[in-house]
């Protein structure tokens, strides 16, 4: 396989019910974000992985909680969520090179996972 | 100043036309600049990213038109096809401050008629 690959593409969910959605980069890129896309809104940031140590968590509640074992694997544990949490959630990747001031390198998303919930 | 406003936010054009989308910011920290285009249950697909020391760059059909002093940067779909009908979403990067962060805009539905 190659690029970024999420699974699953579609998940159905309770508002009580834990689920997790996964992210695999086949790039060799040391850096991994999670992304909420809605309707008629600019992707949302929610969380980045600088060499498997999160950088950046976009006052995202806590019900969202993501890991990340090691640069290639991402993953968002969802649990207690709400109706407006229904969105696509995007996987992206991307390489962060030392000294390059971070010009150039583009990132890479996913397909996505659709998530509802009900 | 993080925001990115892009314009029109659903465009049609004639098969053979030209698209033109516009995006707009206020951070001149803001270093590198990069278009994606979606095509639905499929995630952003990079098309083509300018640096602000240029004030064009072409790839084929494709053309971004950079204006610095504007704070304007545009997407300009020569010869338009019905396969370009898609969302396209401009995109700004912050010079480095420990992450990596883009500022995406709202998005543009193109359809491309037949």
């Amino acid at each position: 396989e190659t690029g970024v690959t999420q699974t699953p593409r579609h998940l159905v969910m309770g508002m009580t019910n834990k689920k997790s959605l996964k992210c695999e980069q086949h790039l060799g890129h040391n850096a991994m974000y999670w992304y909420k896309q809605s309707a008629k809104k600019p992707l949302e940031l929610m969380f980045v992985y600088n060499f498997k140590e999160q950088t950046e968590n976009n006052s995202v509640p806590s019900r969202f909680s993501p890991e990340c074992p090691n640069s290639s694997h991402l993953f968002l544990h969802l649990h207690t969520l709400q109706p407006e949490d229904s969105a696509l959630y995007l996987c992206a990747s991307s390489q962060v090179i030392s000294g390059d001031r971070g010009r150039g390198q583009p990132q890479h998303f996913g397909d996505g996972t659709r998530l509802s919930i009900l | 100043q993080q925001q990115v406003k892009q314009s029109p936010q659903s465009l049609i054009v004639q098969k053979g036309g030209i698209s033109i989308i516009n995006c707009a910011y206020e951070n001149t920290a803001f270093d590198y600049f990069p278009w994606y285009q979606q095509f639905p249950g499929k995630g952003p697909a990079l098309l083509i990213a300018i640096r602000p020391d240029v004030s064009e760059k072409k790839e084929g059909r494709f053309t971004i038109s950079f204006n610095k002093s504007a704070k304007q940067f545009s997407l300009h779909i020569m010869d338009s096809q019905p396969g370009d009908s898609a969302t396209y979403f401009c995109a700004a990067k912050a010079r480095p401050s420990g992450t990596y962060k883009y500022i995406f805009g709202t998005g543009t539905r193109l359809k491309v008629l037949a």
